[in-house]
């Protein structure tokens, strides 16, 4: 089973500010998806990433692959508290489909 | 358009009864799978199903059946619950096309065994 290791753990910030979350594994990604879980709900798929390098942009989250294809991060730009939740990678093919233990970020005003 | 849908929204069991979670989608697709969400222990794969009459074991199987009769319909068979199984659990669908699984999730059931 391919390991997935999010970091960081847990991320508390002020509305406006910028942050970073990465997704690592030793192994290399087939393709990657990130989701974000409000408390009391499912994840809910944000982005799929699958080529090297590959940039995707939603608003203001920015998805980068690495180009080896073993990490991803996450970045928001001027955070809003609309933007707290679980942030979740996952990865894997249908009988190893595996998540990361997520990034809990709480943005405050 | 409903998307995934789970029922019950909260459970409380007793140790050694047997109960049955529903999960239903309307979006035709193949791919079926059921979580169990713990804290610090991520999102973990019970079961998996890739269509209908097709299942298979995930990573922590023990104490639940599965069964996929139809496309729409994947339930989850608590066979003797166990203070072990308080869980949040997530049902999730997914269109196979591609080399990725883009999941939809239903809105989870809160499992407490007392």
């Amino acid at each position: 089973t391919q390991l997935l290791e999010q970091s960081p753990q847990f991320l508390s910030i002020q509305e406006g500010e910028n942050l970073t979350v990465y997704c690592n594994s030793s192994s290399v990604f087939s393709s990657l998806q990130w989701y974000r879980q409000e408390p009391g709900e499912g994840p809910v798929l944000l982005v799929t990433v699958v080529t090297g390098g590959e940039v995707k942009k939603l608003k203001r989250l920015t998805f980068q692959f690495g180009d080896a294809r073993k990490d991803s991060s996450l970045h928001i730009t001027a955070a809003q508290p609309g933007d707290t939740g679980l942030y979740l990678c996952e990865t894997g093919t249908a009988s190893k489909l595996t998540f990361g233990t997520g990034t809990r970020l709480q943005v405050t005003l | 358009n409903a998307g995934v849908t789970q029922t019950p929204k909260f459970q409380v069991l007793k140790t050694g009864q047997s109960m049955t979670l529903q999960c239903a989608q309307d979006m035709n697709h193949e791919y079926m799978s059921w979580y169990r969400q713990d804290p610090g222990m991520g999102l973990r794969l019970i079961h998996y199903s890739v269509g209908a009459g097709i299942t298979d074991q995930g990573e922590v199987p023990n104490g639940y059946n599965v069964s996929r009769s139809t496309t729409e319909d994947f339930p989850l068979r608590l066979l003797s619950a166990a203070p072990s199984q308080t869980s949040v659990y997530f049902c999730a669908s997914s269109y196979t096309g591609g080399s990725s699984y883009e999941q939809y999730f239903g809105p989870g059931t809160r499992l407490t065994v007392t």
